[in-house]
């Protein structure tokens, strides 16, 4: 079964920290893979996606990910955290071909401290 | 970006009511829209896919009867809750896939949260 694994659930960080939070997808054949962003009170934004290319994918806000197969991995990073990146953050994952409905990780819980 | 709306954005309603539940895509064309309900603190869990024209895609679990999607045109969808009772209190959430070239994504709407008493 397709599945998408966030293995962080909780992250605290102070403000210029670097951030590095985990997703590892279980997909059979090619994957589009997604970051969104659920800021407090608000709906999901997409970060980023990777569809094919470039492995290192820039998304906005200063956030990036890395698309590494071998390890079936795409996790997210920002170098340097600010307090507004407090937020939860989804990884999401679907087949390159098809109905395009996107599985979801359970979320990584950011808070970024002052 | 793209923008989905959802209405109403917040509903109250008696156990055994109907609710209706509305997303549209407000500079887009969305072929394909998505269901999903998210639990307090926990992720999105796809309900149904629902294409236009067409019946909707149901996951495994979700109820079609209880649940029904309409797609009636290519920036509107609805979600409407049939006899609602208190375990179907939950945020949901649409979204709708932008298909065009060079794009492919889903864009979601602000989520409706609703509340059966």
């Amino acid at each position: 079964a397709q599945s998408v694994s966030q293995h962080n659930h909780h992250v605290i960080l102070s403000e210029a920290a670097s951030l590095e939070l985990g997703c590892n997808y279980s997909y059979g054949g090619t994957v589009n893979l997604f970051w969104y962003v659920q800021y407090p009170g608000q709906h999901l934004q997409l970060l980023l996606k990777y569809f094919s290319g470039d492995p290192l994918v820039k998304g906005i806000k200063g956030f990036e990910a890395e698309f590494i197969k071998s390890k079936f991995s795409f996790n997210l990073r920002k170098p340097s955290v600010q307090w507004s990146d407090t937020a939860e953050y989804f990884c999401a994952a679907r087949v390159s071909t098809g109905r395009r409905a996107l599985t979801f990780g359970s979320g990584t819980r950011l808070q970024v401290q002052p | 970006g793209a923008v989905v709306s959802q209405h109403p954005s917040w509903v109250i309603c008696k156990s055994g009511t109907s609710v209706k539940i509305e997303c549209r895509s407000l500079d887009f064309q969305a072929t394909t829209m998505f269901w999903y309900r998210q639990f307090p603190k926990q992720s999105l869990m796809l309900m149904a896919t629902s294409n236009e024209g067409s019946k909707a895609t149901y996951e495994q679990g979700v109820e079609k009867d209880k649940f029904l999607i309409n797609h009636a045109s290519l920036t509107l969808s609805t979600l409407t809750v049939t006899s609602a009772h208190p375990e179907d209190s939950s945020f949901y959430i649409c979204s709708a896939r932008d298909g065009g070239m060079g794009t492919d994504t889903q864009y979601f709407g602000p989520g409706t949260r609703l509340t059966v008493l």
